[in-house]
């Protein structure tokens, strides 16, 4: 069946440092959505992404879709202490939502 | 609009209770869909609905899971009996459905579960 892996599991960073997260799919897909969990909050959508290869960028954040549609990244840039939580991609296939195992990202002030 | 509307927010109870937890949909959307959230298993599909049809419940835990959505505006998840395994949160989470997407997902703020 479909699995979906992130790493790492747990990030710790300095503020104003970088952080990236990836997301690993056994499967091709049909597109990749990414989540953002606040602790204590429930997650909450950031973006889809469709194209092969295809990138896009929210401020600080950029996701990036792999060519073989199989993977994922989402990238922080300079790290703020709002950015606390834990990212989770969900992979798209037909009808189903897998969401990944998620990273949890801690930001030291 | 108010979002996804879960209730209760919190809920104990003791072993071999039953357990009915509410979701209301965000209104228009024609998707819904209960998760489950533990630190050990992370965020587990249990069961979706498209247009109040059961379309994929293969995440339902076993027998003594249940969920109905009478109508597009109210959904339930029923545990009995209820076990200490079955702490954990409960989201809901909605979305319309229509051609290719992007289908995102609106979550509830969770039903935090208790069994002891």
């Amino acid at each position: 069946g479909q699995q979906v892996m992130q790493i790492p599991q747990y990030q710790h960073v300095q503020e104003g440092e970088d952080f990236t997260t990836y997301c690993n799919s056994s499967t091709t897909l049909s597109n990749i959505q990414w989540y953002k969990q606040r602790p204590g909050g429930h997650p909450v959508f950031l973006i889809q992404l469709v194209k092969s290869g295809e990138v896009k960028k929210q401020k600080r954040l950029t996701f990036q879709f792999g060519e073989a549609k199989k993977n994922s990244s989402l990238h922080i840039t300079a790290t703020q202490t709002t950015d606390v939580g834990t990212y989770f991609c969900a992979a798209v296939t037909g009808n189903q939502f897998y969401f990944g195992t998620g990273t949890s990202l801690t930001v030291i002030p | 609009d108010a979002g996804v509307i879960q209730s209760p927010r919190h809920e104990v109870t003791e072993m071999g209770q039953e357990v009915t937890l509410r979701c209301k949909p965000i209104s228009g959307h024609n998707s819904l869909f209960w998760y489950r959230q533990t630190m050990m298993r992370g965020l587990e599909l249990l069961i979706y609905f498209n247009n109040n049809v059961p379309i994929d419940d293969s995440g339902m835990p076993e027998d003594r899971f249940s969920a109905k959505m009478p109508n597009a505006s109210f959904s339930t998840l029923k545990i009995q009996p209820s076990e200490p395994r079955d702490s954990a949160v409960y989201f809901c989470a909605s979305t319309f459905r229509s051609g290719t997407g992007p289908y995102e997902q609106y979550f509830g703020p969770g039903t935090r579960l208790t069994v002891t």
